[in-house]
């Protein structure tokens, strides 16, 4: 069984500059993912999708951040305009809608903004 | 305030040592989970434990909801099980509230 996979897997970019990341879930999985971790903390919730339909974007900073997942199944998360702060990996998940199911993590998308 | 809080933030031990990692959490949840990362390479779910005492190989973990504490019991460790360990909560609408981890090395 094929599992979640991100690219790239690194991006290195100055402030102001734009950087798009890719995911690709497990096949069949309607739920997606999208979060950032930065350097030695927990994984920080973006946003998340049943099939193509946003769930939750509350967390995710409107201003710069886009995500899509237009068919369903592969999703992109966008920074139009990085900061420095935005240095973190980011990492995509998916899983069965619901409880009691396994999330699976893809590799993630380290990312430095200098 | 720290919703998930996990403790020790890290913790050096001996090859064949058992190791104990700590979760208390202030929310609501309906599940605890609990995932293994190790230097560059993805999470990797381990144990999912609703309440009560759960056991995966070496790996024991044991959550009382109403104390709102949940633990991770590692036996007889080994070099690869090195890496960070962390906990999860799992809200009402499925999404996961995550602590900071535990920094787990195991020396020789």
């Amino acid at each position: 069984e094929a599992g979640v996979t991100q690219s790239p897997r690194y991006a290195v970019l100055q402030e102001g500059q734009a950087v798009s990341f890719w995911c690709d879930p497990i096949s069949g999985h309607d739920t997606l993912y999208w979060y950032q971790q930065p350097r030695d903390q927990g994984p920080q919730l973006l946003v998340y999708f049943r099939d193509e339909a946003v769930i939750d974007n509350s967390q995710l900073p409107s201003d710069r951040f886009s995500a899509v997942r237009p068919k369903g199944t592969n999703s992109t998360l966008k920074i139009q305009s990085a900061k420095q702060g935005d240095t973190a990996t980011y990492l995509c998940a998916s899983k069965d809608w619901g409880g009691a199911s396994t999330l699976y993590f893809g590799a993630g998308t380290r990312l430095s903004v200098l | 305030e720290q919703q998930v809080q996990q403790s020790p933030a890290s913790l050096v031990l001996q090859e064949a040592e058992n190791a104990e990692l700590q979760c208390s959490f202030s929310i609501f949840t309906n599940q605890v989970q609990w995932f293994y990362q190790r230097p560059g390479g993805r999470l990797v779910s381990l144990l999912y434990n609703p309440s009560g005492t759960k056991q995966s190989g070496r790996l024991t973990s044991t959550t009382v909801i109403k104390e709102r504490r949940s633990s991770l019991h590692i036996s007889s460790s080994q070099i690869t099980d090195s890496g960070t360990y962390l906990c999860a909560m799992e809200q009402s609408n499925y999404q996961l509230i995550w602590g900071s981890g535990t920094k787990l090395i195991i020396k020789p």
